[in-house]
């Protein structure tokens, strides 16, 4: 069964470091989004991507995040500076179209120190 | 703005016994409604979902939900759990024009004892 795919599992990062999280979407699929979930709180929405732009974002995702299709099978976050409260499970999702259900990958713990 | 209540924190069940897991949303319309598990160390799994039709929806592992539009509730059942039902359960919703801008729960972490 196809799988959202995340990588590193877990990341340790000193503040002030620039981090990229990377995942591999499903790969028919053309919606794509990061979610955050900060330990304790809930789940929260970061960014959807679409034809290669942001179609939306939320407040968290201000100038240190950015987001980026590089090739044809990945998608990535970097976080350009990271605080310490940027520390959370960052999911990614996909999904064929804008309003069918979104598959989610296994999450990426980052730690920042 | 919209939010997803899940009133309860924590559940206990004993293994056998029925579940329902309560999930109240307030959106201003009716929105697509979602439930997804998270087991430890895994990532987010769909259970099952809503979208229009039927209100009585059937999920995987034996689960189904009911949308209630009068209650503004989206309740998840299952009629005899299992050890392996153990698990962080998320309502979500999003609204119908950009259905993937979900807006989670707090969830309900599911205990089964033996």
């Amino acid at each position: 069964e196809p799988e959202v795919t995340q990588t590193p599992s877990h990341q340790v990062t000193q503040m002030g470091q620039e981090v990229i999280l990377r995942c591999v979407p499903i790969s028919n699929h053309l919606y794509f989004y990061w979610y955050r979930q900060i330990l304790g709180q809930k789940v929260e929405f970061l960014v959807s991507f679409y034809n290669n732009e942001i179609s939306e974002k939320s407040e968290i995702f201000d100038d240190q995040f950015s987001v980026e299709r590089p090739d044809g099978s990945n998608f990535t976050l970097k976080i350009r500076s990271t605080k310490l409260e940027d520390s959370a499970m960052y999911f990614c999702a996909s999904s064929s179209q804008e309003n069918t259900e979104a598959f989610f990958g296994q999450g990426t713990r980052l730690t920042v120190v | 703005a919209q939010s997803v209540t899940q009133p309860d924190i924590h559940i206990t069940v004993s293994e056998g016994a029925s579940l329902e897991l309560r999930c109240n949303y307030s959106y201003g319309a009716t929105p697509y409604l979602f439930w997804y598990v998270q087991s430890p160390g895994q990532g987010l799994q769909l259970l099952l979902k809503y979208f229009s039709g039927d209100t009585l929806v059937q999920g995987i592992k034996g689960f189904e939900a009911e949308f209630k539009r009068s209650q503004s509730s989206f309740n998840l059942r299952k009629p005899s759990v299992h050890w392996s039902d153990a698990a962080e359960y998320f309502c979500a919703v999003g609204p119908k024009e950009y259905g993937n801008k979900l807006v989670f729960g707090a969830g309900t972490i599911l205990r089964v004892k033996s």
